[in-house]
């Protein structure tokens, strides 16, 4: 149980466009999915926590208007890269926690490859 | 907020050998403590955790220790395998008795292991 998945597993887009990320719970109902960011060698950073049926909540320093973040269901939660650039290339992690987990942990998905050429 | 260290960042054993790593937190209101592997490229996996109303725990070859006073916490891997070469990763958080909590994670400590 707890899977959670990531759609697409890489994407690569030119500069200026924007690109969606899906992740998906695919055997519980996640009331909470987590964002992260990871750059190559180095640790994961959250972004935000989105919670369904409500706003999401920016880390410092995350621009909530370049990263968009819909928790449309309590299976799917989508992150839209706008206007790419070629610093926003990263590996793109989703994580989530179900009502029918404890309050302590988080499932990771398979990670998003952006590269923005 | 939540500040996590991990040490050492990078670990080379022998096959066999055993390996700790150690992390220490900054906020004493913590008291979840998971260990995550991850292997390049692939998502992180939960190996184990540690709850901070516990001072160790053991699942076959790893173990976690906690030691609340000090705010640090270490994972210990014993018998070594090239299989457990990975970064891993600590992490902490404050749970609230409701809502949601959200996990700082350490730098990472890249694992090798030698056959």
């Amino acid at each position: 149980g707890a899977v959670v998945s990531q759609h697409p597993s890489w994407v690569i887009c030119k500069s200026g466009t924007s690109v969606k990320i899906e992740c998906r719970s695919l055997d519980f109902q996640a009331t909470t999915m987590f964002w992260y960011r990871q750059f190559p060698k180095q640790s994961l950073m959250l972004m935000a926590t989105s919670n369904e049926g409500s706003k999401a909540t920016y880390e410092q320093g995350v621009e909530k208007d370049k990263f968009l973040i819909n928790h449309a269901s309590l299976t799917l939660s989508t992150l839209t890269v706008t206007s790419a650039h070629p610093e926003d290339s990263s590996f793109y992690i989703c994580s989530a926690r179900g009502r029918w987990l404890s309050n302590y942990e988080q499932y990771f998905g398979p990670g998003t490859r952006l590269t923005v050429t | 907020g939540e500040n996590v260290e991990q040490h050492p960042s990078t670990l080379s054993v022998q096959e066999g050998d055993s390996a700790v790593i150690k992390c220490t937190y900054s906020d004493s209101a913590s008291n979840y403590f998971p260990w995550y592997k991850q292997e390049l490229g692939k998502r992180p996996q939960l190996i184990i955790d540690i709850r901070s109303n516990v001072g160790e725990k053991k699942d076959q070859r790893i173990a976690v220790t906690l030691n609340k006073t000090a705010k640090h916490f270490s994972l210990h891997i014993t018998e070594t395998q090239p299989e457990d070469s990975a970064v891993y990763f600590c992490a902490a958080s404050i749970t609230p008795p409701t809502g949601y909590s959200t996990l700082t994670f350490g730098k990472g400590t890249m694992l090798l292991v030698s056959p």
